[in-house]
């Protein structure tokens, strides 16, 4: 079974200030890890993925992630946020080929980064 | 190209109706992922469908709940004589053949009064 938890259910930073929200999962079996972000009664869009090769992937809007294997760890970092980076995002699992969880996303509870001016 | 669509946005229903909702995955993609969101919660998995096959249902309520995603037509989730813990956000994605990467529709809010 997967599992992945999301060390902090909320963090409030202030412009311009770098952050860090923390991910950390638990499998038995390779996986691919993907950070996604959900506005207010929107629905979730895919930030960033890292699925094999290099461990630090990157979004387009300044976000990265680095996968640690050691440390069973895909923390998602910015370093100078804005207003509009206001959100909640979510850390998810899926089994990699072959595994039995192939398919399904297992989410950690999500964080809630507010940025303040 | 057209991102999953989901309908209706927002459904109430009273206790004891159904609730149906339904997802036009992105073209060109056959696989469909069912997910809900409950209050102070995160996101958990309800059930993974391709084209006239559930592959996956282990996350679905044994009673009550059922998906199907047809040959032609979008995918409907069924919730059966709904209860007020069934009021919840309801998620579609779909994604590609050998794709990992799910795309995610903008939901449906059901409340159950």
């Amino acid at each position: 079974a997967q599992s992945v938890t999301q060390l902090d259910s909320q963090v409030p930073v202030f412009e311009e200030a770098p952050v860090e929200l923390r991910c950390n999962y638990s499998s038995s079996v390779s996986v691919y890890l993907f950070w996604y972000v959900q506005y207010p009664n929107q629905g979730l869009q895919l930030l960033l993925k890292y699925l094999s090769g290099s461990t630090l992937v990157e979004s387009i809007n300044g976000f990265e992630a680095e996968f640690n294997k050691s440390q069973t760890s895909f923390h998602l970092r910015k370093p100078s946020v804005h207003i509009s980076d206001t959100a909640e995002y979510f850390c998810a699992v899926s089994g990699g080929a072959g595994g039995t969880s192939y398919g399904k996303l297992t989410f950690g509870q999500g964080t809630i980064l507010t940025v303040h001016p | 190209n057209a991102g999953v669509m989901q309908n209706p946005r927002h459904l109430v229903r009273r206790r004891g109706q159904e609730a149906r909702l339904r997802c036009s995955p992105m073209k060109g993609h056959s696989h469909v992922y069912w997910y809900r969101q409950l209050p102070e919660e995160g996101l958990k998995f309800m059930v993974y469908l391709q084209k006239e096959n559930i592959i996956d249902e282990s996350g679905m309520p044994k009673e009550r709940f059922s998906a199907e995603f047809p040959k032609e037509g979008p995918s409907i989730l069924r919730i059966q004589q709904v209860v007020r813990g069934d009021s919840a956000a309801y998620f579609c994605a779909s994604s590609p053949p050998t794709s990992y990467e799910q795309y995610f529709g903008p939901g449906t809010r059901l409340t159950v009064t």
